[in-house]
């Protein structure tokens, strides 16, 4: 088992949609949480950071943390064709004492104008 | 607070070479982390200081790889005899460490330079 997994997409939407990507994780006991958007030949940018159970909103992104089943997801909505990217998850596991980060594979996502 | 640099951007190098990468992070973070990326994955960590201590490295880190950041401020990434797999982006990320002392243990966010992509013919 992966410690981070992603479906790899791609995530196809039309423009103005909501766009919705998943992500678990092994680690029961990991406390930090990331979303990356990675644009093709570019290096990943951090949008989103969540720690507590529940939901977080900034602007037009939503995280959302389940650490009873192990799950992060990432809502965009009203999406646009410049949210077309690579979404990377991003976990702190526990056992590493917090600092190191493990990333997932990434989902593509395509917005469609 | 000019963000995280890494140069070169691009290098080719022929197999059996030597590179050299260097990372400047953000200036006030006292923890750097180096990963390597490949098409279609996620980065992978490689290693990680905490001001100019190398605190952990991967097994993927082989004894041809060596981090240093010798005054706790840039850093430089060495590949040595240089391999074909070795072809990659070469990625640098900046964190501050101080904001554990103000609050969670768990706020941990790290920003990346733009990389530096390898290849080796």
């Amino acid at each position: 088992q992966k410690e981070v997994e992603q479906n790899s997409g791609p995530l196809s939407v039309p423009e103005g949609a909501i766009a919705s990507l998943n992500c678990t994780y092994s680690d029961r006991g990991s406390q930090s949480f990331f979303w990356y958007r990675q644009y093709s030949g570019k290096s990943p940018e951090l949008i989103m950071s969540i720690y507590s159970n529940g939901d977080k909103e900034d602007g037009r992104f939503t995280a959302q943390l389940n650490k009873a089943s192990q799950y992060v997801s990432l809502l965009i909505r009203d999406s646009q064709p410049s949210d077309s990217a690579t979404y990377l998850c991003a976990v702190n596991p526990y056992y590493t004492g917090g600092f190191k980060t493990i990333f997932g594979a990434g989902t593509r996502l395509f917005v469609k104008a | 607070d000019t963000g995280v640099s890494q140069d070169p951007r691009h290098k080719i190098t022929k197999r059996g070479q030597n590179v050299t990468f260097r990372c400047d992070p953000i200036s006030e973070h006292n923890r750097l982390y180096w990963y390597r990326q490949t098409l279609g994955q996620g980065p992978e960590f490689l290693t990680y200081f905490q001001n100019e201590a190398q605190l952990e490295k991967s097994r993927l880190l082989s004894d041809r790889f060596s981090a240093e950041r010798p005054k706790g401020s840039f850093s430089t990434l060495e590949i040595q005899r240089t391999e074909q797999g070795d072809s990659a982006m070469y990625l640098c990320a900046s964190q501050d460490g101080r904001r554990e002392l103000a609050g969670p243990r768990s706020y941990n966010e790290q920003f990346f330079g733009p990389g530096t992509r390898l290849t080796v013919l």
